[in-house]
């Protein structure tokens, strides 16, 4: 079946450093893929998405390159900040339900 | 304007006992669904629903169960509780099964 593999954290970071989390995805047909963060305390939020192949999402500072030949969809930032210190989940539909992964906690320190 | 509500945030609830946790949504979405969140954040589906059909997660109790009156809202109840039920509930909702979810807040359930 469908299923996403995401780089196991804790992720910790200093300010204004470079991020990648990976993640890598199995699935049959062309699903969607996404990137959700949640904030201490809080419900997921949708952070950026792509719905094809070579398609970038961004948002907030974030990219994730939909990626068909290595079935990866990392997400990137330049420079994080503190306010970035959440758990990131990748996850991918196709006529389905969603599938996560088993999310990266990030912390961004001063 | 909260798109996507539940209610108690918090639970507190001892075990056997009998709790339900109620969902909202304004998006005008035709599927809801419940998530199970466990404490190293592991995020477990549970059912999905819309006005058609009804998907349970075949690991899923059948002390659980899901109702809904109406389109907008999905509830989730709970039956003789356990220690094990003690997690953090999502309710979300997308326009249909393969598109974006959205998020409620969380009701962080605490079984003692």
């Amino acid at each position: 079946g469908n299923s996403v593999t995401q780089m196991e954290g804790p992720v910790t970071l200093s300010e204004e450093a470079f991020l990648t989390i990976n993640c890598t995805y199995t699935a049959t047909g062309y699903p969607s893929l996404f990137w959700y963060v949640q904030y201490p305390g809080e419900g997921l939020q949708l952070l950026l998405k792509a719905t094809k192949a070579d398609d970038k999402g961004s948002n907030k500072g974030f990219e994730a390159t939909y990626r068909k030949e290595t079935t990866s969809f990392h997400l990137e930032k330049g420079s994080v900040q503190v306010s970035d210190s959440a758990v990131y989940f990748c996850a991918l539909t196709d006529n389905n339900d969603m599938r996560f992964g088993a999310g990266t906690r990030l912390t961004v320190k001063p | 304007d909260t798109a996507v509500s539940q209610t108690p945030k918090y639970l507190v609830t001892q075990m056997g006992n009998d709790k339900s946790i109620k969902c909202e949504q304004n998006l005008g979405h035709d599927t809801m669904y419940w998530y199970k969140q466990d404490s190293k954040k592991f995020l477990k589906i549970m059912f999905s629903y819309n006005n058609k059909e009804l998907i349970i997660n075949e690991t899923v109790p059948n002390r659980f169960s899901p109702k809904s009156p109406d389109k907008a809202h999905l509830n989730l109840h709970i039956n003789s509780l356990e220690l094990g039920d003690s997690a953090v509930y999502f309710c979300a909702s997308s326009q249909a099964r393969s598109y974006e979810q959205y998020f409620g807040p969380g009701t962080r359930l605490t079984v003692t």
